[in-house]
């Protein structure tokens, strides 16, 4: 079954280092995600993408943040210089032209 | 914006009881609500959904309730079994413009004793 990927699993950075999150979403799939959860706290969406190009933002989603598909199958995101509350789970998430969305296992970032 | 409410925040139950847990949304223009389970260092896994021209759906020991009316949704699990302890999630979106957001409730905590 196709299944949404991310790497890495597990990122530890210094505050201020940019960082890019990956993720190869599900290959027919046209709208893309990225959502993140504090430890602890609800799933929170950031931003989606659809036809190279952003549809919606949050308002955590600010000029610290971008997102990428630079060929056909990588999603990236990301955050240029890093907060200590930017530490959480970051979620990819992929849909085709049905509701349903598909996540991947996530990466934990830690910001020290 | 969409504001969504899931409650309790834990359960537990014993193996083979039922579980309810239960999410209200704020806005009346959602139509697309979806259940998600996720366990311990993974990422939420959709385990079924419903939407808003649908007022029940089941899936096995799995079933989803919808009150348009009241704006409240709600999922039950029956005959549950240890490997249902997971944290659930409920979420709401409106889907008209294919884009969708995903709201998510605060998730509850499912124990299930043996």
């Amino acid at each position: 079954e196709p299944e949404v990927t991310q790497t890495p699993s597990h990122q530890v950075t210094q505050m201020g280092q940019e960082v890019i999150l990956r993720c190869v979403p599900i290959s027919n799939h046209l709208y893309f995600y990225w959502y993140r959860q504090i430890l602890g706290q609800k799933v929170e969406f950031l931003v989606s993408f659809y036809n190279n190009e952003i549809s919606e933002k949050s308002e955590i989603f600010d000029d610290q943040f971008s997102v990428e598909r630079p060929d056909g199958s990588n999603f990236t995101l990301k955050i240029r210089s890093t907060k200590l509350e930017d530490s959480a789970m970051y979620f990819c998430a992929s849909k085709a032209a049905t509701d349903t969305q598909y996540f991947g296992p996530g990466t934990r970032l830690t910001v020290l | 914006g969409e504001n969504v409410e899931q409650h309790p925040s834990t359960l537990s139950v014993q193996e083979g009881d039922s579980a309810v847990i239960k999410c209200t949304y704020s806005d009346s223009a959602s139509n697309y609500f979806p259940w998600y389970k996720q366990e311990l260092g993974k990422g939420p896994q959709l385990i079924i959904d419903i939407r808003s021209n649908v007022g029940e759906k089941k899936d096995q020991r799995i079933a989803v309730t919808l009150n348009k009316t009241a704006k409240h949704f709600s999922l039950h699990i029956t005959e549950t079994q240890p490997e249902d302890s997971a944290v659930y999630f409920c979420a709401a979106s409106a889907s008209n413009t294919g884009f969708q957001k995903l709201v998510f409730g605060t998730g509850t905590r499912l124990l299930v004793s043996p």
